[in-house]
């Protein structure tokens, strides 16, 4: 079985400033991949930044970097200059080679709320 | 086209009541989900399918019916819901369901908010 934590169900950040979001994972499963989405109020999942575990780089995608430390299962995502459209839910989630259906396992969400 | 609609946007149903959700993408993508969030809550997977065939029901009650009529469309039809099935429903859709294939990206749509009175 699979499972995501994410610790901080909510933070504050002020505009242009980095944040961290922390996910760290588990399974027993040698082969997997790593997603981060991001929910506004609207509701829309919206895809931001993949990782797969035989990556050997860490992924980055325009503000969005992630800090895959795979010996410590953490796969953390970092905004940079952070925008007051940053503000949303922000889900990290893992999908397993031997997972039936390309079924991803979510944690629980961290809130972010940019502060001007 | 890299979008999923979802319709109707809003929905507020009475117990007895049936209705519908629609959930459409146009990106040739062969597997389809459905989801129910509630507030505060990650996503929850309700139905997989995939080349139009059911392949996960996470035992969802049957007044949740899902239904495939094509590769492109997929629906959610509703019957005697009860309160607690208000939600966020959100359809995605992802290019398949292999195993193995573990960066394969689910594409969301905007989702239905239902209140069942």
């Amino acid at each position: 079985a699979q499972k995501i934590t994410q610790t901080q169900p909510g933070m504050f950040v002020q505009e242009k400033e980095a944040v961290t979001l922390d996910c760290t994972y588990d399974t027993s499963d040698p082969s997997y991949g790593l997603f981060w989405y991001k929910q506004p109020s609207s509701g829309e999942m919206i895809f931001l930044i993949y990782q797969g575990s035989y990556d050997q780089q860490n992924a980055t995608e325009g503000r969005y970097s992630l800090n895959f430390q795979k010996a410590r299962k953490s796969a953390n995502l970092v905004i940079s200059a952070s925008q007051l459209g940053d503000s949303a839910m922000y889900f990290c989630a893992m999908r397993a080679f031997k997972a039936a259906g390309n079924k991803l396992t979510f944690g629980g969400g961290t809130r972010v709320l940019v502060k001007p | 086209d890299t979008e999923v609609t979802q319709t109707p946007k809003h929905l507020v149903m009475g117990m007895t009541n049936k209705k519908s959700l629609k959930c459409e993408q146009h990106m040739g993508h062969r597997a389809m989900y459905w989801y129910k969030q509630k507030a505060k809550k990650p996503p929850e997977l309700m139905f997989v399918y995939s080349y139009e065939k059911l392949s996960i029901n996470e035992s969802v009650p049957s007044r949740f019916s899902p239904e495939c009529p094509n590769s492109s469309l997929l629906n959610l039809h509703l019957h005697a819901l009860q309160p607690e099935d208000s939600a966020l429903y959100l359809c995605a859709s992802s290019q398949g369901t292999k195993r193995g294939a573990i960066d394969n990206e689910q594409f969301f749509g905007p989702g239905t908010r239902l209140t069942v009175l």
